[in-house]
């Protein structure tokens, strides 16, 4: 079955950095959401793509987090300048459709910073 | 307000007994989707069942099924003959068409399967 796969599984970094993660979603699939998970709490909506834009945010996706498709495949999650808080489990999600259908999830990348 | 409402945080079963998970959901939607979601230790997230608010039948796929009660807004998810595997966090989700199909999880509930 095809999969949503995401990379690095963990990545660790310092305050203040720049991370980028990254996502390949199923290839026929035009929507595209990132989770977060923060340790022991729930999975909380950051931002949703479609049409190589951003078509909702949550109040968590602030200026220091941007979404890119740079080329059809990839679909990326960046942090400008990351703080303790952002330290959590970051899920890439894709479906075929906007309709009420199954979101196929990756893996998760594990960020933490330091 | 909470859209969904676990309020179990953490339950024990028997291994080859059932479990029933509850779920409860608030949407002024017509059209909305509840997912449940088992997520192992290991962290990722995996898709278990689905239920549309149109579908009639209740969901099923192999030992998970979900009790559908639209009246009273309840997505209970029922595990079949337990197994040791099943121990993990469960999450019940839902996607409204008034939400932009992003999907409102609930809380979570950790499910430990005793031998």
């Amino acid at each position: 079955e095809p999969e949503v796969t995401q990379t690095p599984s963990h990545q660790v970094t310092q305050m203040g950095q720049e991370v980028i993660l990254r996502c390949v979603p199923i290839s026929n699939h035009l929507y595209f959401y990132w989770y977060r998970q923060i340790l022991g709490q729930k999975v909380e909506f950051l931002v949703s793509f479609y049409n190589n834009e951003i078509s909702e945010k949550s109040e968590i996706f602030d200026d220091q987090f941007s979404v890119e498709r740079p080329d059809g495949s990839n679909f990326t999650l960046k942090i400008r300048s990351t703080k303790l808080e952002d330290s959590a489990m970051y899920f890439c999600a894709s479906s075929v459709s906007g309709q009420n259908e199954k979101l196929f999830f990756g893996s998760g990348t594990q960020l933490s910073v330091l | 307000a909470q859209k969904i409402t676990q309020t179990q945080p953490g339950m024990f079963v028997q291994e080859k007994e059932a479990v029933t998970l509850d779920c409860t959901y608030d949407t002024s939607d017509q059209s909305y989707g509840l997912f449940w979601y088992k997520q192992p230790s290991s962290g990722e997230m995996i898709f278990l069942i689905y239920q549309g608010s149109y579908d009639e039948q209740n969901a099923t796929e192999g030992r998970y099924s979900l009790n559908f009660q639209k009246a009273r807004k309840s997505a209970n998810l029922v595990i079949s003959a337990s197994q040791l595997g099943d121990s993990a966090m469960y999450f019940c989700a839902m996607r409204e068409s008034l939400g932009d199909y992003k999907l409102s999880f609930g809380a979570g509930t950790t499910v430990t399967v005793r031998a």
